[in-house]
């Protein structure tokens, strides 16, 4: 059974603030990492597509990173703004069967 | 907006019934995915279709089909319901079946059985 553990499970910060999360997979047999962010009421929203170890990927204030030989992804998102808050989800992909297995997210709200 | 749409939005029914999702990928993607999202449970993935060939299966029951049509419109028919049953059901869809391509959702069907 695939393990893929989001820490922490819900964070709250200040408006400006900058946070990271992390993600953790089994580092044996890995084809790709997802990012997605899902706002409430509405649907997931792809934010990277991860392959190779060192991958490093940036949108706007929204970075990551990824490290296949540890089995651990980091998003980090600089200066959170209020629209920031939402669930963060990764997703771990195997590439022996088709299928993304997703971990339960970390829950960003921001505060002005 | 994705560009993935998914009919209905809401279906609410009782144990025992069948109901038919269904579900329209972007224009140009071959690959439709559908997941589940239960309470207290994340996002689990049911089954992939591309190009009207079924590619993946998952998580699903047998009391579940799917199918992907020439036009590349899938149906995911969920049949003989339980109150279990009631969640969020997402399609996704890619250009290709490939892991590194991006999957984009809809907008989802919240599905309650009562």
């Amino acid at each position: 059974i695939l393990n893929v553990e989001q820490s922490p499970q819900s964070l709250h910060v200040q408006e400006g603030d900058s946070t990271n999360f992390t993600c953790s997979f089994p580092s044996s047999n890995f084809y790709a990492l997802h990012w997605y962010r899902w706002e409430t009421a509405k649907s997931p929203e792809a934010l990277f597509v991860m392959t190779l170890n060192g991958d490093e990927k940036k949108k706007g204030r929204i970075s990551a990173t990824l490290n296949t030989k540890e089995g651990y992804s980091y998003l980090y998102i600089k200066g959170s703004q209020p629209e920031d808050s939402a669930t963060y989800l990764c997703a771990f992909h195997t590439g022996t069967a088709s299928k993304l297995t997703f971990g339960t997210g970390t829950r960003l709200q921001v505060t002005l | 907006d994705s560009g993935v749409t998914q009919t209905p939005k809401h279906l609410i029914t009782a144990t025992g019934q069948r109901v038919t999702l269904r579900c329209s990928p972007r224009s140009g993607d071959l690959s439709v995915y559908w997941y589940q999202q239960s309470l207290d449970q994340g996002l689990q993935f049911l089954i992939q279709y591309y190009n009207g060939e079924e590619r993946a299966k998952g998580n699903i029951l047998e009391r579940f089909s799917a199918q992907q049509f020439p036009d590349l419109h899938s149906e995911l028919n969920l049949s003989s319901l339980e109150l279990g049953d009631s969640a969020l059901y997402f399609c996704a869809s890619s250009v290709g079946p490939a892991v590194q391509e991006t999957q984009y959702f809809g907008p989802g069907t919240r599905l309650l059985v009562l």
